[in-house]
């Protein structure tokens, strides 16, 4: 079962306005982490912010906060102030206790912003 | 502070050859990490490392994959024999620790091509 589902495939974002992306989540466990990844064409994975589920206030980070609801599973990512660096392919992702251990980092399929002029 | 540093870059190879993609995670980091990225499948973790011991790889497709992590500052992930399937970029990412909230730092990554 997928566990993390970004429904956006890709989606068009004018310069200076704000973007959401859509980020929601499978779990039975209390405890997990969520994170999102920003991914620009040259490649690279960059770490944009963390939430983790005992957290009660939102996360946020410069320029981008997440939208965290917990009773909805939702985990949304919102950029304020959208600039052409922003053109990247961004990924939602969590991560869930396993046998005592938090390796495993599990990636939902990825929203490619476009920001224009 | 040098981030995740992986090699080669870029590797072209033909079927059937051994290929060897290497890491050096930050240093201090206990965790280091092989995904790879498909557009079939997205990003898979393939194996996690802590403390150079293996714990999870589950994600390793087949035994034609193997990982190493001889020492805190170097790993390797090798595939013999190749095949044009494995064309993907492989990405390396180390955290300092395994706890919910540490953050994965991913290397730039390895793209591979089978001929």
């Amino acid at each position: 079962a997928q566990k993390i589902t970004q429904t956006q495939p890709g989606m068009f974002v004018q310069e200076k306005e704000a973007v959401t992306l859509d980020c929601t989540y499978d779990t039975s466990d209390q405890s997990y982490g969520l994170f999102w990844y920003k991914q620009p064409s040259s490649g690279e994975m960059i770490f944009l912010i963390y939430q983790g589920s005992y957290d009660e206030q939102n996360a946020t980070e410069g320029r981008y906060s997440l939208n965290f609801q917990k009773a909805r599973k939702s985990a949304n990512l919102v950029i304020s102030a959208s600039q052409l660096g922003d053109s990247a392919m961004y990924f939602c992702a969590m991560r869930e206790p396993r046998d005592d251990s938090w390796g495993k980092l599990q990636f939902g399929a990825g929203t490619q912003v476009v920001v224009t002029p | 502070d040098a981030g995740v540093i992986q090699s080669p870059r870029h590797e072209v190879t033909e079927m059937g050859q051994e290929v060897t993609l290497r890491c050096k995670p930050i240093s201090g980091h206990d965790y280091l990490f092989w995904y790879r990225q498909t557009m079939m499948r997205g990003l898979e973790l393939l194996i996690y490392f802590n403390n150079n011991v293996p714990i999870d790889d589950s994600g390793m497709p087949e035994d034609r994959f193997s990982a190493k992590m001889p020492n805190a500052s170097f790993s390797t992930l090798k595939i013999q024999p190749s095949e044009p399937r494995d064309s993907a970029v492989y990405f390396c990412a180390s955290s300092l620790g395994g706890a919910a909230e540490e953050t994965q730092y991913f290397g730039p990554g390895t793209r591979l091509l089978v001929l």
